[in-house]
C-alpha cells in the first residue's frame, strides 16, 4: 500500500517549456488534489478533482491544467512554465472530500529557470 | 489580512517543556478544522482535528474558539521528535480549504 506517489520528485525547466507531473493514490479515495508550497506561505490549492470525472480551479489555476485520468490518477500540467512556477508542488487526496484527512504524496521540487 | 494566520516561530524549548501555538481564522462561517505536521523537506501529515469541545491525544491537546475565532495546539512534554512544522488548516466551506504557512518548533535536549 504505497499511498500516494508523485512522480517526477525533482525537475529543472527553462521559461516556456511544458511538463506534467503525474499522481496517484491506492486508497480508493474519491477528491484528488494539487497544492504548491512556497516559502512563507501556506499550501495554495491549485485545482481539485471531487471525484472521478469532475475538476475545478482551486485558489491559484493560471496556467496550469488537469487531468483526472480515473479515480486513481490525477495529473497537472505546465503548457508553458514561468519562473513565478517554481515551488513544491504536493499531491493529495482524501476520501470523501475535504472534510476528510488529506493525504499527501511526497512531493515535486520544480524549478523554473 | 490573510485568511489563516499563525505566528512562524521558531519556537526553541528544551525536551519536556509545554508548547501552546495558536492560529487565527478569518472566515467566520469557517467550518472544520485541523492541525497537521510537515517535517522540513516532506509532506504534511494530518496531526488531528479540532472539534469544537476540544480535543486530546496523548501529549497533544486542540482547542477551538469561535468566538475569538482561533485555534490552538498544546505540546506537553515535548521530546525531540516533535520539532516540526505546523500547519494551521481551515475548511471555509465546500473545497475551500485554507492552509496557515506554519509555526516552526525545534525541540532541543
Amino acid at each position: 500500500n504505497a499511498g500516494v506517489t508523485q512522480t517526477p520528485k525533482f525537475q529543472v525547466l527553462k521559461t516556456g517549456q511544458s511538463m506534467t507531473l503525474q499522481c496517484a493514490q491506492d486508497m480508493n479515495h474519491n477528491s484528488m488534489y494539487w497544492y504548491r508550497q512556497d516559502p512563507g506561505m501556506g499550501l495554495r490549492l491549485i485545482y481539485y478533482s471531487a471525484s472521478e470525472g469532475t475538476t475545478d480551479k482551486g485558489e491559484v489555476p493560471n496556467g496550469y491544467n488537469v487531468s483526472r485520468l480515473n479515480k486513481r490518477e490525477f495529473s497537472l500540467r505546465l503548457e508553458s512554465a514561468a519562473p513565478s512556477q517554481t515551488s513544491v508542488y504536493f499531491c493529495a487526496s482524501s476520501g470523501t472530500g475535504p472534510l476528510d484527512e488529506q493525504f499527501f504524496g511526497p512531493g515535486t521540487r520544480l524549478t523554473v529557470l | 489580512r490573510k485568511e489563516v494566520e499563525q505566528d512562524p516561530g521558531p519556537f526553541n524549548v528544551p525536551e519536556g517543556a509545554t508548547v501552546a501555538f495558536n492560529c487565527t481564522y478569518s472566515n467566520s462561517a469557517s467550518q472544520s478544522f485541523f492541525w497537521y505536521r510537515q517535517d522540513c523537506r516532506k509532506e504534511p501529515k494530518l496531526l488531528m482535528s479540532v472539534y469544537s469541545s476540544g480535543n486530546e491525544d496523548g501529549r497533544f491537546t486542540a482547542q477551538l474558539n469561535r468566538a475569538s475565532q482561533y485555534i490552538s495546539l498544546l505540546i506537553r512534554d515535548s521530546k525531540l521528535s516533535d520539532s516540526a512544522t505546523y500547519l494551521c488548516v481551515v475548511n471555509t466551506g465546500g473545497f475551500k480549504t485554507i492552509f496557515g504557512a506554519g509555526t516552526r518548533l525545534f525541540v532541543k535536549a
